[in-house]
């Protein structure tokens, strides 16, 4: 079945600096890939989305890229502030199971 | 937007017994909702796939007689986990998403407690 890994585990950074986190999928069917924020105890929010035939999207201070051939997707927040302190998830939709599945979560410090 | 609602909250039970979690879609219809389960500062495990009107389909390692899972209508998927344990303390979250999109709309969750 589906598979994703995402790095690192944890990130600190400096506020104001760029983080950037990184997945990869093993279904080469996902056509998917939302990025969700949480906060703890709560529902994830989905931050931003790409699908497959888009290798990248923009919404202000928050882009992913996509590159379908290494299988390979990334998040990268920049002018980052402490209120970007979360844990982020990466994950990847297949149609043809209607799955979304999780990558393993990046706990991210925005130091002030 | 989409809301999916999902009560309780939170729960504490004894040991053995059992607890029914509720998920509603509030303002769309869905045949397809999905359980994940998540313990402390892990990921979200995909539990089961929830199908209206049709058996639920689980994951490898997920027990089907223990998660009780029923999708009676459109808007309605329950879980119920049986003869609860210490170790099924978990957050339980629940999702739906309309018919032909991806995106996934997510319950607030069930912080489960077993004593």
């Amino acid at each position: 079945g589906e598979n994703v890994e995402q790095h690192p585990s944890t990130l600190s950074v400096q506020e104001g600096d760029s983080a950037v986190i990184k997945c990869t999928y093993s279904d080469s069917a996902s056509n998917y890939f939302p990025w969700y924020k949480q906060e703890l105890g709560k529902r994830p929010q989905l931050i931003i989305d790409i699908r497959s035939n888009v290798g990248e999207k923009k919404d202000q201070r928050i882009a992913v890229t996509l590159n379908k051939t290494a299988k390979h997707f990334s998040l990268h927040i920049t002018e980052t502030q402490p209120e970007d302190s979360a844990v982020y998830f990466c994950a990847a939709h297949t149609s043809n199971t209607g799955k979304l599945i999780f990558g393993q979560g990046t706990t991210l410090q925005v130091k002030p | 937007g989409a809301v999916v609602s999902q009560h309780p909250s939170w729960v504490i039970c004894k040991s053995g017994t059992s607890v029914k979690i509720e998920c509603r879609s509030l303002d769309f219809q869905a045949t397809t909702m999905f359980w994940y389960r998540q313990f402390p500062k892990q990921s979200l495990m995909l539990m089961a796939t929830s199908n209206e009107g049709s058996k639920a389909t689980y994951e490898q390692g997920v027990e089907k007689d223990k998660f009780l899972i029923n999708h009676a209508s459109l808007t309605l998927s329950t879980l119920t986990v049986t003869s609860a344990h210490p170790e099924d303390s978990s957050f339980y979250i629940c999702s739906a998403r309309i018919s032909g999109r991806e995106k996934l709309f997510f319950g607030s969750g069930t912080q489960l407690s077993v004593l």
